[in-house]
């Protein structure tokens, strides 16, 4: 499985965009980049996936370079219950010649201030 | 819906008692995972299974046993619990990568 390399904390301004990036070099061809945070020790929750092209649904947008060596998760307007441990992992599509478990990182922690 | 309901929620275990921890889901879901959470750490994978009859290790499977017998339950078993097996411990299922992965709320075991 592809690692991923994620900034240990960022901190966020209520109302503005926060930012998360993520490296992942070392991608293959049919690996998915999925997002997940965690809410104070809570079950993580599924934010978003991509393979290639920039996808948005109503929680965030994800964008992917051209060459898939990394991402970033954008958060539009952070609120205060945005504070979490992001995640970024890379993964193989379920029903693929391989199983597709997901593999967590240490994650970004993202402070949200008032 | 339920989701994936984990039970108990909190466990206390003396050093070599043996537990097992429930896991459920109502979605119809195929895949199914076990991680551990050590504090102020990330999840590691402990074992996953693709469907009923069907599992395989994660990164740290030591001490831990897993079976599928039907598509709902997955429960996870502690053989001879350690100290080094206090954690919290997450159950997740799927149906596809295509919605993502739902997960429990945990169970907080300490092994005393």
């Amino acid at each position: 499985d592809a690692k991923t390399t994620q900034p240990p904390s960022m901190d966020c301004a209520e109302g503005r965009a926060a930012n998360l990036p993520c490296n992942h070099s070392t991608i293959s061809g049919n690996e998915y980049v999925y997002w997940y945070r965690q809410i104070h020790s809570q079950g993580p929750q599924y934010i978003i996936h991509g393979l290639k092209n920039n996808e948005t649904n109503e929680m965030a947008s994800l964008i992917i370079t051209e060459d898939r060596k990394s991402s970033t998760l954008i958060l539009p307007h952070a609120t205060l219950r945005d504070t979490a441990v992001y995640y970024c992992i890379v993964s193989y599509l379920h029903g693929s010649s391989n199983t597709g478990k997901l593999i967590f990182g240490q994650g970004t922690t993202l402070q949200v201030k008032p | 819906n339920a989701g994936v309901t984990q039970t108990p929620k909190f466990r206390i275990l003396k050093i070599g008692q043996s537990m097992t921890l429930q896991c459920a889901q109502d979605m119809n879901h195929n895949y199914m995972y076990w991680y551990r959470q050590d504090p102020g750490m990330g999840l590691k994978l402990i074992y996953y299974s693709v469907g009923a009859g069907i599992t395989d290790k994660g990164e740290v499977p030591n001490g831990y046993n897993v079976s599928r017998s039907t598509t709902e339950d997955f429960p996870l078993r502690l053989e001879l619990a350690a100290p080094s097996q206090t954690s919290v411990y997450f159950c997740a299922s799927s149906h596809s990568n295509l919605l993502g992965a739902f997960f429990g709320q945990g169970t907080r075991l300490t092994v005393v």
